[in-house]
């Protein structure tokens, strides 16, 4: 069974510090790797798709890499800004049925 | 962009009660549906495979009784929670598929 771990699991940083959220799987054999924002009590936001045969993804402030052999991806976000507070989830596709395992989230504080 | 739309945004209910929730993708045609749920500081978890036209899969450790799922047409699947428990309360998120996966925005259950 695929398990899927975020460290940390909160993040508190002044506005203008770049972040770095860590997410571990343990099966390497995974199809995709999707990062998401969600605000509290709303649903998820897609902020990045990294197929298998990809080492990462970037857009805007954002970039995703993906290290399959080590089970590990890495989302860094740009010079934050108070806006970006929210909590990151990442999910791995299980084989190519779309079907994902989340992990539990980093949940991240931008101080003004 | 695709849309999936879900409601309630909300529920309240009492013990013992069922309550349905609809999930519908309003500008492209989904065979394929997802029901995930998710408890406080916890990770979404999946509960079922909606597929148009046949029967649901369930999970394992999901009452495929309690949650019933149908899914008559190319844009809809409903969630019902059948007797519904306080211990039901909890976050239940849709997702279609329309490459990549679309999300909706999530409904409350609170069972009193």
């Amino acid at each position: 069974k695929q398990e899927v771990t975020q460290i940390p699991a909160a993040l508190s940083v002044p506005e203008g510090e770049n972040l770095v959220l860590n997410c571990s799987f343990t099966d390497s054999a995974i199809y995709n790797l999707q990062w998401f924002r969600q605000d509290p009590g709303k649903g998820l936001t897609s902020l990045l798709l990294i197929q298998s045969s990809q080492r990462e993804q970037t857009s805007g402030r954002l970039n995703a890499s993906l290290d399959k052999s080590s089970g590990r991806s890495t989302l860094y976000i740009a010079a934050s800004q108070p806006g970006d507070s929210a909590t990151y989830l990442c999910a791995v596709y299980r084989e190519d049925d779309y079907k994902l395992s989340f992990g539990a989230g980093t949940t991240v504080t931008v101080r003004a | 962009g695709a849309v999936v739309s879900q409601h309630p945004s909300w529920v309240i209910c009492k013990s013992g009660t069922s309550v349905k929730i609809e999930c519908r993708s309003l500008d492209f045609q989904a065979t394929t549906m997802f029901w995930y749920r998710q408890f406080p500081k916890q990770s979404l978890m999946l509960m079922a495979t909606s597929n148009e036209g046949s029967k649901a899969t369930y999970e394992q450790g999901v009452e495929k009784d309690k949650f019933l799922i149908n899914h008559a047409s190319l844009t809809l699947s409903t969630l019902t929670v059948t007797s519904a428990h306080p211990e039901d309360s909890s976050f239940y998120i849709c997702s279609a598929l329309n490459s990549p996966l679309h999300f909706g925005n999530g409904t409350r259950l609170t069972v009193t």
